[in-house]
């Protein structure tokens, strides 16, 4: 099966830049998408496609892809998102969804 | 606008199956796949399955097979998810979300509010 990997924590302070890596074997010949979790709440999807942004999400959250490893990057982070992210992968092979297994983003 | 609304919480004991719903609105109902995430308590995020709500096929994780069915309902646009032999290891908040797709890719762009499912004795 096709396992991808995410640092479990990232801290970074207010108002700097953090990114958040999701690595696995090839991951660069794939698309990667990005969630974000608060406590309590369902996901929401921060950015697909590798580096494409849903409607409402601020273009502080970017995400890039090659080789071995994807990262998303929010750019002059505030408060307001410290949470969980998850990145997410197709396996074409199977037709499923696998998920990186979070990484908690602490605003410093 | 579209929105994934699922059935309240439930509470089973050990063997028990559980169904938990998810009617959609607000889309086109058959034309996008409908998925379900489960989260235990203080975990990460489990894909368990989807459907294909046009025709009915569905797919699911091996860890879930022969235990998970996912059907549909095309005349209230609703989907699914029945899960047997409960155990408690399956205590978690379960998601459905609405998959959009692109060259060789699926992404979960709306989801449900999640339905918490406790097993226990």
């Amino acid at each position: 099966s096709y396992v991808v990997t995410q640092p479990p924590s990232v801290s970074v302070a207010p108002r700097k830049t953090a990114t958040i890596s999701c690595e696995a074997n090839n991951i660069g010949s794939t698309r990667v998408h990005w969630y974000q979790q608060k406590p309590g709440q369902a996901p929401v999807l921060v950015v697909f496609d590798n580096s494409d942004r849903p409607s409402g999400i601020p273009a502080r959250f970017s995400g890039s892809n090659s080789g071995n490893t994807a990262s998303l990057t929010i750019s002059r982070v505030e408060a307001g998102d410290e949470a969980d992210y998850y990145c997410q992968v197709w396996n074409v092979d199977s037709d499923h969804v696998v998920f990186g297994g979070g990484t908690k983003l602490t605003v410093l | 606008q579209v929105q994934l609304v699922q059935s309240g919480a439930e509470v089973k004991k050990p063997g028990a199956s559980v169904k938990v719903s998810c009617k959609a609105y607000g889309y086109t109902f058959i034309a996008y796949y409908v998925h379900w995430v489960r989260q235990a308590p203080g975990q990460g995020l489990e894909w368990m399955g989807m459907i294909n709500p046009s025709g009915g096929s569905t797919n699911y994780a091996q860890k879930f097979q022969g235990r998970v069915t996912i059907t549909r309902d095309t005349s209230t646009n609703t989907v699914y998810m029945d899960l047997r032999s409960l155990r408690s290891e399956d205590t978690a908040f379960y998601f459905c979300a609405r998959g959009d797709s692109g060259y060789n890719s699926q992404w979960l762009d709306y989801w449900a509010q999640g339905t918490l499912v406790s097993v226990s004795s």
